[in-house]
This record gives structure tokens, C-alpha cells and sequence, in this order.
């Protein structure tokens, strides 16, 4: 099956710094989507973006899709940025299932 | 205004047991899913059901069994409860390629 591998695996950063995120995945795809994971366990969906550029405030992501990864970016971070980013695939062919990375864990410290 | 809602929040039971965590969503759509989130964080679908068809249904042992009354509703019941079980379920669902997630449950057996 499809591989997704998430990078790094824990990053500390202060309150103000910039990151990036990074996604790699094995195989062609056809949903690619970030996800932030809080402290307290709610999964909240960032980005749908299988192929491009888009941004949401200090948010962005970038999907190279012929070279089968994704970028996401976080500006100016701050402490509730802390949590663990997901990328989360979906394979060509229609379907439903999303393979999870094994995440991210993001601390922000003040 | 909740989105997706998953009932109960959290779940302390006996091994052995049988269990079932119900979840709604209001958004209209015609897909909904179960993950697990294991202790390492690692997200991975159980259960996938369209228009309350099931079309996904990856290798979880058969005492787990969904059931969908309507495209508003997935339930999971479980039966003869076991220490792997322990874990943080999540109910999610889409219209097209986005996903949403229910605030989860965790679920913890002893």
C-alpha cells in the first residue's frame, strides 16, 4: 500500500518562529489533506490541496504532486499552534480511504 | 451547530464487555467513517459507509460491527471488549474528498 511519511517527527519552536512541515508519499494521489490534531484530541482539517498552493492566515501548503510530496508552512507561529499535524493521502482509482502519516508533534513555547 | 458528534466522550469498561459509540453528523453528508487513533497517535480507518452502504472495511476483527441507520448516523458496537481496544475513535465524514472529524471517543478497557 501507499507509504506516508511525515517529517520531522517532533519540532520545538518559540512563540514568533517560522516552520515547515514536510509529506512524502509513495504513489500518485488524488486527496491530499493536512490536518491539526490539538491538545486536547480534536482533529481540526487544515488544507484539502492534492496539487498547488493555498494559504489561510499564518497557514500555508504546497502539494508537488508529480514529485509526490507536500509543504506546510506556518508563519509567525504561536502557542496555540502546538498540537500534531497530519497529512493524510488518498489513492487514484476513487477511493474513499486516507492513509494517515504518523504526524508531527509541533510545540510552541512561550 | 455541532458538525459531526460522537457519544459517549469517554468509555471505562470491564474486558469482556460489549459497547457501542454512536455518531451523528449535520452537514448532509453521504459518507461516513471510523478510525482508530492508537497510543502512538497513529490514525487508521476501520470503516468506511456511503449512503448507509458499506464500502470499506479494513482488517478489524469481527467484533467490531457498524451499523448505519441512515446517512446522519454511523454506530459502532463492540463486542467482548479486550485490552487493544483501549484507543481514541473517531467518526468522521465527507461529501466528495474533504473530511471532518467527530470530537472523538476514548475508550479505555480494564
Amino acid at each position: 500500500g501507499i507509504q506516508v511519511e511525515q517529517s520531522p517527527p517532533d519540532l520545538i519552536l518559540q512563540e514568533g518562529a517560522n516552520s515547515t512541515l514536510r509529506c512524502n508519499f509513495s504513489d500518485s494521489v488524488n486527496n491530499l489533506q493536512w490536518f491539526h490534531q490539538n491538545p486536547w484530541g480534536q482533529l481540526i482539517n487544515l488544507f484539502y490541496i492534492p496539487s498547488g498552493t493555498k494559504q489561510n492566515g499564518r497557514l500555508s501548503a504546497t502539494t508537488v504532486a508529480t514529485e509526490r510530496y507536500s509543504l506546510l508552512y506556518i508563519s509567525s507561529s504561536q502557542t496555540t499552534d502546538s498540537g500534531v499535524y497530519f497529512c493524510a493521502v488518498g489513492i487514484q482509482g476513487g477511493s474513499e480511504k486516507l492513509v494517515f502519516g504518523k504526524g508531527t508533534k509541533l510545540t510552541v513555547n512561550p | 451547530d455541532t458538525a459531526v458528534s460522537q457519544t459517549p466522550k469517554y468509555l471505562v469498561t470491564q474486558m469482556g464487555n460489549d459497547k457501542s459509540i454512536k455518531c451523528e453528523q449535520n452537514l448532509g453528508h453521504d459518507t461516513m467513517y471510523w478510525y482508530k487513533q492508537d497510543s502512538k497517535k497513529f490514525l487508521k480507518i476501520m470503516f468506511s459507509y456511503n449512503n448507509k452502504e458499506l464500502i470499506i472495511n479494513e482488517t478489524v476483527p469481527n467484533r467490531f460491527s457498524p451499523k448505519s441507520p441512515d446517512k446522519a448516523h454511523l454506530n459502532l458496537h463492540i463486542n467482548s471488549l479486550e485490552l487493544g481496544d483501549s484507543a481514541v475513535y473517531f467518526c468522521a465524514s465527507s461529501l466528495g474528498l474533504g473530511r471532518y472529524f467527530g470530537p472523538g471517543t476514548r475508550l479505555l478497557v480494564l
